[in-house]
């Protein structure tokens, strides 16, 4: 089955970065794009980031943008988001999500499968 | 991008039918057939419930439908059933990105 666990969340320090992971298994990675989505707390959903399946593409929301990086290496089913200059607005859950199938005839994507959630919290 | 707009809240009892809407605009619902509608229980994940206005992945009840008129998506759960209690999120694809709703509480009476 489907499996997307993420870590490396915690508690971070205004302007200090940190490098979240998503270990994928159950399907062909390397033959998916990917997302990450995150949650602030008691708030709704703001997607983040996306990375196509060979990692040649990668787009990001504008509150982000210079500041996070999204990877992958397929060799290890991993997805990363390298999070530089983090601010409290940065706090929240963060999920990763499945994207499209290299097959399918759009890249991006239904979300179709979330991990559990990291969470980050950037506090002094 | 700003969020698509869904109510904050909605309520059925046991058994009747509840429809949340969401709207965006002519650049995101309006323009693509890529909107989806996911449900969130407590401290969990989101799961997807439509996918592409009405399409229901493997698993989900034909209770949940979905469907779209211009600018707005709709989301409809017949035979409301206590476990359907949960905050429900759209989301629209539109240009390199995706924007979500703001949810909908749902609750059971």
């Amino acid at each position: 089955q489907v499996q997307l666990v993420e870590s490396g969340g915690g508690v971070v320090q205004p302007g200090r970065s940190l490098r979240l992971s998503c270990a994928a298994s159950g399907f062909t990675f390397g033959s998916f794009s990917m997302h990450w989505v995150r949650q602030a707390p008691g708030k709704g959903l703001e997607w983040v980031a996306f990375i196509s399946y060979d990692g040649s593409n990668k787009y990001y929301t504008d509150s982000v943008k210079g500041r996070f990086t999204i990877s992958r290496d397929n060799s290890k089913n991993t997805l990363y988001v390298q999070m530089n200059s983090l601010s409290a607005d940065d706090t929240g859950v963060y999920y990763c999500a499945r994207g499209a199938s290299v097959y399918s005839k759009s890249d991006w994507g239904n979300f179709d499968y979330w991990g559990q959630g990291t969470l980050v919290t950037v506090s002094s | 991008q700003s969020a698509l707009t869904q109510p904050a809240s909605v309520s059925g009892s046991p058994g009747q039918s509840i429809t949340i809407s969401c709207t965006g605009t002519s650049s995101d619902v309006g323009s693509y057939n890529y909107v989806s509608w996911y449900q969130q229980h407590p401290g969990k994940a989101p799961k997807l419930m439509i996918y592409e206005v009405s399409n229901r992945p493997s698993g989900v009840p034909d209770r949940f439908s979905g469907s779209k008129s211009g600018n707005t998506a709709s989301l409809t759960i017949s035979g409301l059933q206590a476990e359907d209690e949960a905050d429900y999120y759209c989301s629209s694809y539109t240009s390199r990105t995706t924007v979500f709703g703001g949810g909908t509480k749902l609750t059971v009476l």
